[in-house]
């Protein structure tokens, strides 16, 4: 079945980095553009960022652009994100998702990973 | 707040029908994008529940309905169960800015 399994949460300092993994597993991954989404209690669900399925094309939220990047190596199937100089504000579940439809600006998220948390604290 | 505007919560009986709405503007639900609605379990990740605006992926049980009307969207629970207690969250695209896929803040609705 289709999976997606996030991993590379944790407790990190403000100012350092982290870099999450989502490895996919029952579906050709190398045709999927690839999202990730946070959620915090505070502000909902916000997308992150996207990479078309050969990774020529990235694209970021205004509150992650120049500090967050997405990758992914497609004989290995799977998703990166490196997240440098991370804040408090940044403290949340991360979740890949799969893009959805034909029409990029009209994607679904289909499906989620489990998420991992990431805490950013002193 | 959120792009998308949702009522923070709704209620309703088991067998009564609930409609969840999200509100955009000129630049999202306005512009012709599409809007999905996910559901979110308590402990679990966001499910597709409709997407396309009234489009059911399959395993969605026929109870739930999505449709769309200029600015805004709505989602349509009948028949509620107890199962079917969640939080759920409509998504769009909206073009303002650089651009970027955008989620209402989410409903509780509770049984």
């Amino acid at each position: 079945q289709v999976q997606l399994v996030e991993s590379g949460g944790g407790v990190v300092q403000p100012g350092r980095s982290l870099r999450l993994s989502c490895a996919a597993s029952g579906f050709t991954f190398s045709t999927y553009g690839m999202h990730w989404v946070r959620q915090t209690p505070g502000k909902g669900l916000e997308w992150v960022a996207v990479i078309w399925y050969d990774g020529g094309n990235k694209f970021y939220g205004d509150s992650v652009k120049g500090r967050f990047t997405i990758s992914r190596d497609n004989s290995k199937n799977t998703l990166y994100l490196q997240m440098n100089s991370l804040s408090a504000e940044d403290t949340a579940v991360y979740y890949c998702a799969r893009g959805m439809g034909s029409v990029v600006k009209d994607t679904w998220f289909d499906p989620w990973g489990q998420g991992t948390l990431v805490t950013v604290s002193s | 707040q959120s792009v998308l505007t949702q009522p923070p919560s709704v209620s309703g009986a088991p067998g009564q029908r609930v409609t969840i709405s999200c509100t955009g503007s000129s630049s999202n639900i306005g512009a012709g994008y599409d809007v999905h609605w996910y559901q979110q379990l308590p402990g679990t990740a966001p499910k597709v529940l409709i997407y396309d605006n009234s489009n059911r992926p399959s395993g969605v049980p026929d109870r739930f309905s999505g449709s769309k009307s200029g600015t805004s969207a709505s989602l349509a629970i009948t028949g509620l169960q107890a199962e079917d207690e969640a939080d759920y969250y409509c998504q769009s695209y909206d073009s303002s800015l650089s651009g970027s896929y955008v989620f209402g803040i989410g409903t509780k609705v509770t049984v």
